[in-house]
């Protein structure tokens, strides 16, 4: 069985540009989250879906910021204008409900100049 | 500001030894779970511990979870080097709906 597939692995940009980060949870799981990992915050939730609706964004950082789920099998994260301090490793996580153990994709790593 | 908050931040052992990361939260929760994070990799789901249970073992791996102290242990034993990681606790805060807030870690090295 597929685990959650992130993309892309690595994304290098000059700020200001948009950034789309995309999500395909695991088949069947009707939660997914999205989360941001640095060295000096640690690993924060941006913002929860269940079935397909956004439950909870009170993590989402800024109006750059925006999420969506058009559908049960994807998810984007968007970031416009991106500037260098969201330069981050960001997370996809579903899982089979809401307070189900949690399966991670490998991440985005992100790096705005 | 962080729910759970793991101790030590970083553990050196030799292979075979025992390691023990204790973790500390703030609120009343409703389980308690412990995820491992190899380097450049998603975080992978060890265990997981209701406020009504006070012991689970799952292998090597021995989970304690004291809810009038509000923390947790997690032991791995007769470690090895591929144990070597990163460890979180992650708490569901209460909140009526279930996301986790996820402590900063300890990362582990096993040595050879």
């Amino acid at each position: 069985d597929a685990g959650v597939i992130q993309s892309p692995r690595h994304e290098v940009t000059e700020m200001g540009q948009e950034v789309t980060l995309r999500c395909k949870p695991i088949s069947g799981h009707n939660s997914l989250f999205w989360y941001r990992q640095t060295m000096m915050r640690g690993l924060e939730l941006l913002i929860y879906f269940n079935n397909n609706v956004p439950i909870d964004d009170s993590g989402m950082p800024e109006d750059r910021f925006s999420a969506k789920m058009p559908n049960a099998s994807f998810s984007t994260l968007k970031i416009q204008p991106s500037e260098p301090r969201d330069s981050a490793v960001y997370f996809c996580a579903s899982s089979l409900y809401g307070d189900q153990p949690q399966h991670f994709g490998d991440g985005t790593r992100l790096s705005i100049l | 500001s962080q729910q759970g908050e793991e101790d030590p931040q970083a553990l050196s052992i030799q292979e075979g030894e025992n390691a023990t990361m204790n973790c500390s939260y703030k609120t009343s929760i409703n389980n308690l779970q412990w995820y491992r994070q190899n380097s450049g990799r998603g975080l992978v789901h060890l265990i997981l511990i209701r406020s009504n249970e006070r012991e689970k073992h799952s292998g090597r791996l021995r989970v304690t979870l004291d809810t009038s102290k509000k923390s947790s242990s997690l032991l791995i034993t007769a470690s090895r080097a591929a144990d070597t990681a990163s460890y979180f606790c992650a708490t569901d805060a209460g909140k009526g709906y279930s996301t986790l807030t996820f402590g900063k870690g300890t990362m582990l090295l096993v040595s050879p």
